[in-house]
């Protein structure tokens, strides 16, 4: 176990309705990174966050946003669901951004129908 | 970004030794080389990470020859538990990690 949660396991959504996913990070780590994967790829890199700030964003559009709160967990949230937007939701922690390893977390399986 | 490209699929048996080789060619000076396990329904779990020459942990070794352009992951004697997708990533320092599609390994009895 890598000391990551996220919340919840599953979730089903209509098109155009909002979520909320969480994520506590392992602790001490500062730094959470969301990825989403869709079946059968690689997670896609969706954003970062580092003490509370934004630290990099990969190819999502602005519906997709995050937060962190002062201990370090935080959440993605993903306004006016597309039927695409169907994907296993992953959070990772570390200590610090850049090249050192990520803990994840099991993942939210996000179904948008 | 450095891309990587690593064999879509691999078979092997159980007690064998894999060896799983990536492609990087665009390799930055500042690029270190981390290999991630992923087990269906869950989130990818680190292997292990190199910079130059050969890395070895209790799970697996990691070769990098001089030229940085590839690396190979080592497994020894694998175990119907292995079966996972393996992950090849460049990751540049201070940046994002990028995934491929990685490397799906069958086990077989």
């Amino acid at each position: 176990e890598t000391g990551v949660t996220q919340s919840p396991t599953h979730l089903i959504k209509t098109r155009g309705q909002q979520v909320t996913l969480r994520c506590s990070s392992q602790s001490g780590h500062n730094t959470v990174s969301w990825y989403q994967q869709a079946l059968g790829q690689g997670p896609q890199f969706i954003f970062q966050y580092y003490r509370e700030e934004e630290n990099g964003r990969g190819n999502f559009p602005p519906r997709f946003s995050g937060l962190q709160f002062p201990n370090y967990s935080s959440e993605l949230n993903v306004n006016a669901l597309e039927l695409d937007d169907s994907a296993l939701y992953l959070c990772a922690s570390s200590l610090n951004s850049g090249v050192g390893e990520q803990y994840f977390g099991p993942g939210t399986r996000l179904t948008v129908t | 970004l450095a891309k990587t490209t690593q064999p879509i699929s691999m078979d092997s048996y159980e007690g064998q030794e894999v060896n799983i080789t990536c492609s990087h060619n665009n390799i930055a000076t500042n690029d270190y080389i981390t290999w991630y396990q992923q087990f269906p329904s869950q989130g990818p779990r680190f292997i292990i990470q190199g910079y130059k020459t050969k890395v070895t942990n209790e799970v697996a070794s990691l070769f990098i020859p001089a030229d940085r352009k590839s690396s190979t992951l080592s497994l020894p004697r694998v175990s119907l538990s292995d079966t996972a997708v393996y992950y090849c990533l460049v990751v540049p320092e201070g940046q994002n990690f990028v995934f491929g599609p990685g490397t799906r390994l069958s086990v077989l009895p």
